[in-house]
């Protein structure tokens, strides 16, 4: 059965400074998917990453996939409030070619304190 | 274009009634996929509707069941409501389930089981 192992659950971190969430899985997938998610509404796509190597930047947030370490990670570059949330990484289980089954982490709770 | 929309926002219900979750997908889109989010156990798939037709499950027991009409909206019912059903309701869609497709999110219904 496919886990999906986000660390750390929790991280609080002053703005101005970098950190990187990690998301393990364990089994064979070329897709991941991470989110983010505001206290109470509901999940915003962030990256889709496809390929082993694939890494994708989007301001202040990089990701990256390595298939053969199932291991994703998301990088935060000097960090600002409004990145506080929680983040979720994600695994495609979907069958036959098809996808929409994801399989979640944990999610990381990510407190940007002044 | 609109996003996903999902009715109602907010649901109590008792334990052993049953229940009704509606779900409309961003116009073209054609998969729609459910997930439960609790706080004990995190986001889980329910499962994902293509077309009509359910095309991948989770591992949820038979009282929760669903179906997609031909304009794509979607619905699922949970029967004989238990305590433990209290959750957020995500509804999720995506043109076709592709690989390289994103799901966007709906705002999701909140129940509340007492």
């Amino acid at each position: 059965e496919l886990k999906v192992e986000q660390n750390p659950l929790f991280l609080s971190m002053q703005e101005g400074k970098n950190y990187t969430i990690y998301c393990n899985y364990s089994t064979t997938s070329d897709r991941l998917y991470w989110y983010r998610q505001d206290p109470g509404k509901s999940l915003e796509s962030l990256f889709v990453l496809l390929s082993n190597g694939a890494v994708k930047q989007e301001g202040r947030l990089m990701a990256s996939l390595d298939t053969k370490a199932r291991l994703s990670t998301l990088h935060i570059t000097a960090a600002v409030h409004d990145l506080s949330a929680t983040y979720f990484c994600a695994v495609d289980r979907g069958y036959g070619g098809a996808t929409n089954k994801l399989i979640f982490g944990t999610g990381t709770l990510l407190a940007v304190q002044p | 274009k609109a996003g996903v929309t999902q009715t109602p926002r907010y649901l109590i219900k008792t334990r052993g009634q049953q229940v009704t979750l509606s779900c409309s997908p961003i116009s073209g889109h054609r998969s729609v996929s459910w997930y439960q989010q609790t706080p004990g156990q995190g986001l889980q798939f329910l499962f994902e509707y293509f077309s009509e037709t359910q095309r991948n499950k989770g591992n949820f027991p038979g009282r929760f069941s669903g179906r997609q009409f031909s304009n794509s909206r979607s619905e699922m019912n949970v029967s004989t409501l238990e305590l433990g059903d209290s959750a957020l309701y995500l509804c999720a869609s995506s043109f076709s389930g592709g690989v390289q497709e994103t799901q966007y999110f709906g705002p999701g219904t909140r129940l509340l089981v007492l």
